[in-house]
């Protein structure tokens, strides 16, 4: 079935480390991983998104790598800073086919990342 | 200033009372979602519309309802048929043909 399986659920990192946080996703049919920070009582923001024919993209300090045979994507956070401290969300797409091309987005249960200064 | 608004932030209902959600949008986007999100959980889809007067059933739609007589606008209700209605619901929206989505602020509605 669908599924997006996000690992760790809590990240705790201080002032300055790397972070990363990896998602595992189930149809091989999906084609577009976007990535959402979400901080406390507001709606998720993208922040960075790959597609299936590339294989690693980066924003500044973030980053995010693509596995489409292990079925595997991860975001990378470089010199992490204390508001960078959220809730991150994964998500691949699923083409749903019909006339408008709507692709599904099924979530990951989402990693509370903890930037300590 | 372009993006999307829900409103309101916070809303308060007892048990057996439906009540309505509002999401506007001024992107000019075709497709607007509504989603729900409760605590240690994933965002999980509601209903969906790509057009003004049609709306497709998401994986959680029993106990909602939703309309789209315009394009800005796609209203959610929350009946007295849903059983567990206590959550943080975002509604966002995209273009036709394109994958980004894009959140609105959330609403918080409590039952009680």
């Amino acid at each position: 079935g669908e599924n997006v399986e996000q690992h760790p659920s809590t990240l705790s990192v201080q002032e300055g480390d790397s972070a990363v946080i990896k998602c595992t996703y189930s149809d091989s049919a999906s084609n577009y991983f976007p990535w959402y920070k979400q901080e406390l009582g507001k709606g998720p923001q993208l922040i960075i998104d790959i597609r299936s024919n590339v294989g690693e993209k980066k924003d500044q300090r973030i980053a995010v790598t693509l596995n489409k045979t292990a079925k595997h994507f991860s975001l990378h956070i470089t010199e992490t800073q204390p508001e960078d401290s959220a809730v991150y969300f994964c998500a691949a797409s699923i083409p749903q086919g019909g006339s408008g091309g709507y692709n599904k987005l099924i979530f990951g249960a989402g990693t509370r990342l903890a930037v300590h200064p | 200033d372009g993006g999307i608004t829900q409103s309101p932030k916070y809303l308060f209902r007892k048990e057996g009372q439906n009540v309505t959600l509002s999401c506007e949008q001024n992107l000019n986007h075709d497709a607007m979602y509504w989603y729900r999100q409760d605590p240690g959980q994933g965002l999980r889809l509601i209903y969906y519309s790509q057009i003004v007067n049609d709306f497709q059933k998401g994986d959680i739609a029993e106990g909602y309802s939703v309309s789209r007589e315009k394009k800005e606008s796609f209203p959610l209700t929350v009946t007295s048929a849903q059983k567990n209605p206590t959550a943080f619901y975002l509604c966002a929206s995209s273009t036709l043909w394109r994958y980004e989505q894009y959140f609105g602020p959330g609403t918080r509605l409590t039952v009680t």
